[in-house]
């Protein structure tokens, strides 16, 4: 396919849990974002990627959160020791070019659920 | 207060009717985007926006910078326009997307 894919799309964790959250951004597309979006809220920015080089990690919620993109495609995101208030869809978007304000292109997220 | 607000959180309308969603926002920005999200989570671009009015199919989105607001408009609605729609400036002091909550669009046949 061509567009951004996730995976899991769907993954429930016990408390205390690491888990892994993983983007296929499009081929070539060199900004990568990942957003955290909770139920019935709007996407909050966690991290953004240029290349390999992760430019801006001022979302992240807590040093539990940790994300990288070691060859700059593919980009994983792992929590580790979840908690419930982590549970919400992760989403990931990639864009053509590097900087922020080029259109995005968004993945259908991974719902995680901590229970 | 959020920097992105957008109203209302929910509306309900018969095919065919004229919608309208209104944002506003707080921050400095250089651009908007218009986004529908579908259930299942997926998001889409519809517009992205700095002055005036795009125009899409049924979809029209305007913009004022000095009032700070926006709105998205769907003539002739039908059905599958059924969605979230979520407004998102470029702002912050990183220049990153800021999300409004989002509305929710039910169209009825």
């Amino acid at each position: 396919g061509a567009g951004v894919s996730q995976s899991p799309r769907y993954k429930v964790a016990k408390r205390g849990q690491d888990v892994a959250l993983r983007c296929d951004p499009i081929s070539g597309h060199v900004s990568l974002f990942w957003y955290q979006q909770a139920l019935g809220q709007g996407p909050e920015f966690l991290t953004y990627f240029q290349n390999e080089a992760q430019l801006d990690k001022s979302g992240l919620p807590s040093d539990r959160f940790f994300a990288e993109r070691p060859e700059g495609s593919v980009s994983t995101l792992k929590i580790q020791r979840t908690q419930q208030e982590d549970s919400a869809v992760y989403l990931c978007a990639s864009s053509l070019y590097g900087g922020r304000e080029g259109t995005q292109y968004f993945g259908p997220g991974t719902r995680l659920t901590v229970l | 207060k959020n920097e992105v607000e957008q109203s209302p959180q929910n509306l309900t309308a018969q095919e065919g009717e004229f919608i309208t969603i209104n944002c506003s926002y707080s921050v400095g920005i250089s651009a908007l985007h218009w986004l529908q999200q579908h259930p299942g989570g997926g998001i889409v671009s519809l517009f992205m926006l700095s002055s005036g009015k795009k125009k899409h199919g049924r979809l029209i989105a305007t913009i004022n910078i000095q009032e700070k607001h926006s709105s998205l408009h769907i003539t002739a609605s039908h059905p599958r326009d059924s969605a979230v729609y979520i407004c998102a400036v470029y702002g912050g002091s990183q220049g990153n997307l800021i999300f409004g909550k989002g509305t929710k669009l039910s169209v009825k046949p």
